[in-house]
């Protein structure tokens, strides 16, 4: 049973650029959400996709998008990067919205110069 | 707004000896659950326990074990019988239930060193 993917492992951008990010959920799972982690902080909440809709927002700016596709997996958008944007980025799935388990993928780490 | 604060950056333990890692919270809300979780060099966010607030009962699993302080917003993480394989990053997680606010907050988390 494959549990969290994520991809690429590894992404460098410049400035200005624009990166998308894919997350498959666990198996069984409906719900993704995503999550930012600067260098040796906590993550921080993006949003929370569910049924192909965003259910949830963290505070993040409209440069950061998403989708859900009918197969459940999912897509981290964002555009116009800055060098703040540097982090590495979780997906995390579970079986739906309100449920506790979040299970999570090994993370993208986006570099941007 | 709720907040997840996680005091030491660093711990270090001997090889089978007992740690406790400290996290504390604050929120207005009454009913909410409280995680912990294991990052190990490999990135992995991995799920080491969770408490339920409206249980008094605290929830442990094999070796790991929680003191969960409702009153005192207080949620420490007690590891008996270290083992290498523990060193890792630990952050403190907290979750709201009520409905529509799922979102998981975090600590800034702490690095525990296992010395064999």
């Amino acid at each position: 049973d494959a549990g969290v993917t994520q991809s690429p492992t590894h992404l460098i951008k410049t400035r200005g650029q624009q990166v998308t990010l894919r997350c498959s959920p666990k198996s069984g799972h409906d719900t993704v959400s995503w999550y930012q982690q600067a260098l040796g902080q906590g993550p921080q909440f993006i949003f929370q996709y569910y049924e192909e809709e965003e259910r949830q927002r963290g505070n993040f700016p409209d440069r950061f998008s998403g989708h859900q596709f009918p197969n459940y997996s999912s897509e981290l958008n964002v555009n116009a990067l800055l060098l703040g944007d540097s982090a590495l980025y979780l997906c995390a799935s579970s079986l739906e919205p309100s449920y506790n388990e979040q299970f999570f993928g090994p993370g993208t780490r986006l570099t941007v110069l | 707004a709720q907040t997840v604060t996680q005091s030491q950056p660093e711990m270090s333990v001997q090889e089978a000896e007992t740690v406790t890692l400290s996290c504390t919270y604050d929120t207005s809300e009454s009913d909410y659950y409280l995680f912990w979780y294991k990052q190990p060099p490999s990135r992995q966010m991995i799920l080491v326990i969770r408490q339920e607030a409206y249980k008094q009962q605290n929830a442990t699993e094999n070796r790991f074990s929680v003191n969960f302080q409702k009153a005192a917003k207080s949620f420490s993480l007690k590891i008996s019988d270290s083992q290498l394989g523990d060193a890792a990053m630990y952050f403190c997680a907290y979750r709201s239930a009520t409905d529509s606010n799922y979102q998981l907050i975090w600590g800034a988390g702490t690095k525990l060193i296992i010395k064999p």
